[in-house]
């Protein structure tokens, strides 16, 4: 596609509750990351994927948050049991040449999830 | 680790002034730094990005001079425009990783 796409927008949800949100690549992009962007602690990455596996993992906060891509492209960040710090907006970038000096992360529109 | 501070903000022009964004970081290895720009309501976007000491990225006429001596990457722009409001971030990819480490974020307004 032109762009990363992510789904859906915002979304509104209850303590205690699962949600799943969605990332759409740029077509052709091998690595995707998921970061979230909250007040108190800025931009923190999440996970990464290079195709369907993830070998860096290291940024999700608890065993609640868990990510998973398929095809390589489409990816699902799942988050169970949400708890009010949960609170953030969730975005996923994409890139074609990951490790290298000239490789550029391109990020979506990102996902507001409000925990009530 | 790797982690990077840029200045705190809000900060407030009047259209045409000089602008300056300060960004320090600490990393290990040869990192590749980047300046990302949020609009209001907008996704982030790469504004420019320097992958090697004394490289200057440029763009939309904001620059930045990669300076290892310092560990800095500052923000300039000549002359701003009301167009220009944004958060500016600030972020690193170092070589041994995958993720970029950003700063807090700056907030800018200018106004006409």
């Amino acid at each position: 596609g032109a762009g990363v796409s992510q789904s859906p927008s915002n979304k509104v949800t209850e303590k205690g509750k699962d949600v799943e949100l969605r990332c759409d690549p740029i077509s052709g992009h091998t690595a995707l990351y998921w970061y979230r962007q909250s007040l108190g602690q800025g931009l923190e990455f999440l996970i990464y994927f290079q195709g369907n596996s993830a070998p860096d993992k290291s940024g999700l906060p608890s065993d609640r948050f868990s990510a998973e891509r398929t095809g390589g492209s489409v990816s699902t960040l799942t988050i169970q049991r949400t708890q009010q710090e949960d609170s953030a907006v969730y975005l996923c970038a994409s890139s074609s040449n990951p490790g290298l000096a000239s490789d550029t992360q391109y990020f979506g529109p990102g996902t507001r999830l409000t925990v009530l | 680790g790797n982690s990077v501070t840029q200045m705190e903000g809000p900060v407030t022009l009047s259209e045409e002034a000089f602008l300056t964004i300060n960004c320090t970081y600490t990393a290990t290895g040869y990192p590749s730094l980047f300046w990302y720009v949020q609009y209001p309501g907008e996704g982030l976007q790469l504004l420019l990005k320097a992958t090697k000491a004394d490289d200057k990225g440029s763009n939309k006429g904001f620059e930045a001079t990669y300076r290892k001596e310092t560990t800095s990457f500052h923000l300039e722009k000549g002359s701003v425009q009301v167009s220009d409001s944004a958060v500016y971030f600030c972020a690193l990819s170092s070589n041994s990783g995958y993720a970029l480490n950003f700063g807090k974020g700056t907030s800018l307004l200018v106004t006409p």
